[in-house]
């Protein structure tokens, strides 16, 4: 059975820092990663989407890592801003065909001016 | 990119009603969909995957009897909660995934349940 755990569950810092937030997950047998946004009561926001093949992915001020092996895969967030405060959720793809989506319990990212 | 919408965004019903929750990809054919819930301050969980023309899977620990879901077309998936309770109250978020070999799944908006 997978398990995705994310580590920290919760996070505060400056505007400005540059961030790291942690996935892993128990069953190194994926079709992908992805790591989304969720802002209160909001839907799930999907920002980086990494296949099994890759190593990483980057978008902007983020930036992806996958290593399939260990069971590890990091979101790096550049010079955030207070816009970034959300939760930040990581899941795998793995187990049927179709890839059931397993969640971690998110790490919830705070940013103050 | 693909789009997938809920409806209703929010709805609240009394305890005994049934409550129906559509999901649907607008611009992408989805042969397959999945069912979440997520209770607050906690994550998603995976409550049932449905197949376009087939019947759902459900995961362990959700009653198929109470949460109805049919797929009956490439781009439409209901949600039905029947003899609601409060217990209920949740948010429910459906996603979509299409044919493409990446497996990405799409997610909608969600819909907050509410069972006074």
């Amino acid at each position: 059975k997978q398990e995705v755990t994310q580590i920290p569950a919760a996070l505060s810092v400056p505007e400005g820092e540059n961030l790291v937030l942690n996935c892993s997950f128990t069953d190194s047998a994926i079709y992908n990663l992805q790591w989304f946004r969720q802002d209160p009561g909001k839907g799930l926001t999907s920002l980086l989407l990494i296949q099994s093949s890759q190593r990483e992915q980057t978008s902007g001020r983020l930036n992806a890592s996958l290593d399939k092996s260990s069971g590890r895969s990091t979101l790096y967030i550049a010079a955030s801003q207070p816009g970034d405060s959300a939760t930040y959720l990581c899941a795998v793809a793995s187990g049927t065909s179709y890839g059931k989506l397993t969640f971690g319990q998110g790490t919830i990212l705070t940013v103050h001016p | 990119g693909a789009v997938v919408s809920q409806h209703p965004s929010w709805v609240i019903c009394k305890s005994g009603t049934s409550v129906k929750i559509e999901c649907r990809s607008l611009d992408f054919q989805a042969t397959t969909m999945f069912w979440y819930r997520q209770f607050p301050k906690q994550s998603l969980m995976l409550m049932a995957t449905s197949n376009e023309g087939s019947k759902a899977t459900y995961e362990q620990g959700v009653e198929k009897d109470k949460f109805l879901i049919n797929h009956a077309s490439l781009t439409l998936s209901t949600l039905t909660v029947t003899s609601a309770h409060p217990e209920d109250s949740s948010f429910y978020i459906c996603s979509a995934q299409g044919r493409d070999p990446g497996y990405e799944q799409y997610f909608g908006p969600g819909t907050r349940l509410t069972v006074t």
